[in-house]
């Protein structure tokens, strides 16, 4: 059972504009939630988290909310950049999990145009 | 280099094949982890180390898959009589321990014909 979700497989934006990416999950007890960005023919880069006990967290360009009532949480880029095309995983990590065992999404493509 | 290294970058077995798959994890990192990752899917929990115990293989899909982490650092995938259905990319993952954030090798991409 998928407990991590992306529904939107791919996201076209225009350099300049903000890219939202949207993430759901299943399991009340996932406790800590990360985004990691991926290019082609390499591994997972981790980009930003969150931990339950907050509903934001900004970093640079890059802002995640978390929204535990509606088990949602999305990845904000402001503003996009071509180096920004690649694909997005949404991660959770349960609280039962003490060593952060990671289930994540299927991605979401991101292409940003010029 | 400082980051998690993996070899071979690419391989192709035929089926029936035994395989091993080498993961390097960023030196001093104590947790390690294996994901299996098939084409369009996100990575899939395989199994964990924390040093050279195994504490999680609940991910591992089938006794035809091994991992071990004899002393600690360098770890092993092996895929013994290897079937189609397990053709994906195997990404390493370590961590200097606990729920700290996992830092990703670049993968080997198996293909079993």
């Amino acid at each position: 059972d998928q407990q991590v979700k992306q529904n939107s497989p791919s996201l076209s934006v225009q350099e300049g504009r903000i890219s939202i990416l949207n993430c759901d999950y299943t399991n009340s007890m996932f406790d800590y939630f990360l985004w990691y960005k991926k290019y082609p023919a390499e591994g997972p880069t981790f980009l930003i988290s969150i931990s339950s006990i907050k509903d934001k967290n900004e970093d640079g360009r890059f802002t995640v909310f978390l929204n535990k009532s509606a088990k949602h949480l999305s990845l904000h880029i402001v503003p996009s950049q071509p180096g920004d095309s690649a694909v997005y995983f949404c991660a959770a990590s349960g609280l039962t999990d003490s060593w952060g065992k990671l289930q994540f999404g299927a991605g979401t493509q991101v292409v940003v145009t010029p | 280099g400082a980051g998690v290294s993996q070899s071979p970058r690419y391989k192709v077995a035929k089926r029936g094949q035994d395989v091993a798959l080498r993961c390097d994890p960023i030196s001093g990192h104590v947790s390690l982890f294996w994901y299996q990752q098939a084409l369009g899917q996100g990575p899939e929990f395989l199994t964990y180390f924390q040093n050279e115990a195994q504490l999680d293989k609940s991910g591992l899909p089938s006794d035809r898959f091994f991992a071990e982490r004899p002393e600690g650092s360098v770890s092993t995938l092996k895929i013994q009589r290897t079937q189609q259905e397990d053709s994906a990319v195997y990404l390493c993952a370590s961590t200097k321990g606990g729920k700290e954030t996992q830092y990703f090798g670049p993968g080997t991409r198996l293909l079993v014909l």
